[in-house]
């Protein structure tokens, strides 16, 4: 039972470009939803989170935006730079609970 | 401040053989996991621990213990490695960043290999 699904696993964008990775969660319960980001041969590493009470945050290029309506959520790198390919994974968690990974995305951002 | 290790990167195991990898995280983080990565799969959390001398099953425990004698280790030990266990392994710590907040560290991963 994959409560967590990342649906694309590759995604290839032109460097300048907005690249859009997506997630999708079955749990109602989860409350909290994280993106992590993950070089070959290292571990992930966190690049950015969302409450369940919000709709959308913003770091920089990094947005995520959740659709807890249709149990949603999205990461939009704008612009894309060539050293942001790496697999990007989402994550998400409830109060107390340990993490639930989805399966990742390889993004390619292309010179 | 070094993070999270992991000790060793990589290994290669014949079958039956048995093994210990080694997490050492020097932030003084209470939580510690055990995760696998494998294609198309994503992380799987294997055991994880709240807190020095406690230790929980998580997704996918069997064929694996595991140990947390010092606070700053959390040890995996697999007793008789099968090929279904090669794989690339995470060890990540935890701590919260605020009521339900959690956020969690990860070492360079252990590439296991059993044939």
């Amino acid at each position: 039972d994959q409560q967590v699904k990342q649906n694309s696993p590759s995604l290839s964008v032109q460097e300048g470009r907005i690249s859009i990775l997506n997630c999708d969660y079955t749990n109602s319960m989860f409350d909290y939803f994280l993106w992590y980001k993950k070089y070959p041969a290292e571990g992930p590493t966190f690049l950015i989170s969302i409450s369940s009470i919000k709709d959308k945050n913003e770091d920089g290029r990094f947005t995520v935006f959740l659709n807890k309506s249709a149990k949603h959520l999205s990461l939009h790198i704008v612009p894309s730079q060539p050293g942001d390919s790496a697999v990007y994974f989402c994550a998400a968690e409830t109060s107390g609970s340990r993490l639930t990974f989805g399966e990742g995305t390889q993004l390619t951002v292309n010179p | 401040n070094a993070g999270v290790t992991q000790t060793p990167k990589f290994r290669v195991l014949k079958t039956g053989q048995s093994m210990t990898l080694l997490c050492a995280q020097d932030m003084n983080h209470e939580y510690m996991y055990w995760y696998r990565q494998d294609p198309g799969m994503g992380l799987r959390l294997i055991h994880y621990s709240v807190g020095e001398g406690t230790t929980a099953k998580g997704e996918v425990p069997d064929g694996y213990n595991v140990s947390r004698l010092k606070k700053q280790n959390f040890l995996l030990g697999l007793e008789s490695a099968a090929p279904s266990q090669t794989s690339v392994y995470f060890c990540a710590s935890e701590v919260v960043r605020g009521l339900g907040v959690y956020e969690q560290y990860f070492g360079p991963g252990t590439r296991l290999t059993v044939t």
